[in-house]
């Protein structure tokens, strides 16, 4: 079986950097995924990491370390409309298994 | 037009009623899938299909039943409704083509209440 965790909020302020942990116990998986979702919307693909290692996509970067059971999103330059959730979730066999979530707060 | 369409948007009925939650895609995605997700869960997986003969339970598939019609087209039915399948339901597709990717691309999702 799999299961995630991630913290259940973060604040920061405009211009700042955060960064979102998911530790995860699992069976077996393909990779690591993130994904954004804004109040209401509906989540939207951010960024994947199948190997160990950084990737990094405009002002956000994941990163995955196997060995320790463990990845994080990186944010910089925060901006207002970051503000949101953000899921972590590992995919094998054509699913994805998803965090609870991590709600991000921006303020000016 | 958006790639993946839920149809209703918004639905309130009661206790026992029976009720079809319906998904459409054009991104030409053999996978599709549903969710519901509940504050402070996150996304839980009910059902998902890899192609039109082929129907798999999820995790939470308990009270829930569902068709797919045609590539496009996959449908979520909860027989008789009860107050705890009170979500917000969505709708995925991913493209078996993308190898172990997996990304999923969703639907606007269908705000469900049963009172």
């Amino acid at each position: 079986g799999q299961s995630l965790e991630q913290p259940s909020e973060v604040t920061a302020v405009e211009g700042a950097i955060v960064q979102i942990n998911c530790t995860y116990q699992t069976s077996g998986f393909y990779g690591l995924s993130w994904y954004q979702q804004h109040d209401g919307g509906a989540p939207t693909f951010l960024s994947y990491n199948a190997l160990d290692g950084l990737e990094e996509t405009g002002r956000f970067s994941s990163f995955l370390s196997r060995s320790d059971s463990y990845g994080y999103l990186l944010l910089q330059e925060l901006q207002m409309k970051d503000s949101a959730s953000y899921f972590c979730a590992v995919g094998s066999w054509g699913k994805l298994q998803f965090g609870a979530g991590t709600q991000v707060v921006v303020t000016p | 037009d958006a790639d993946v369409t839920q149809t209703p948007r918004n639905r309130i009925t009661k206790t026992g009623k029976r009720i079809m939650l319906e998904c459409s895609q054009t991104k030409g995605h053999d996978r599709m899938y549903w969710y519901r997700q509940d504050p402070g869960l996150g996304l839980r997986l009910i059902y998902y299909s890899f192609d039109v003969k082929d129907i798999n339970k999820g995790e939470i598939s308990d009270g829930y039943s569902v068709s797919r019609q045609a590539q496009a087209k996959f449908s979520l039915s909860l027989e008789s409704a009860i107050p705890n399948q009170t979500a917000l339901y969505f709708c995925a597709t991913s493209d078996k083509g993308q190898g172990a990717t997996d990304t999923q691309y969703f639907g606007p999702g269908t705000r469900l209440t049963v009172l």
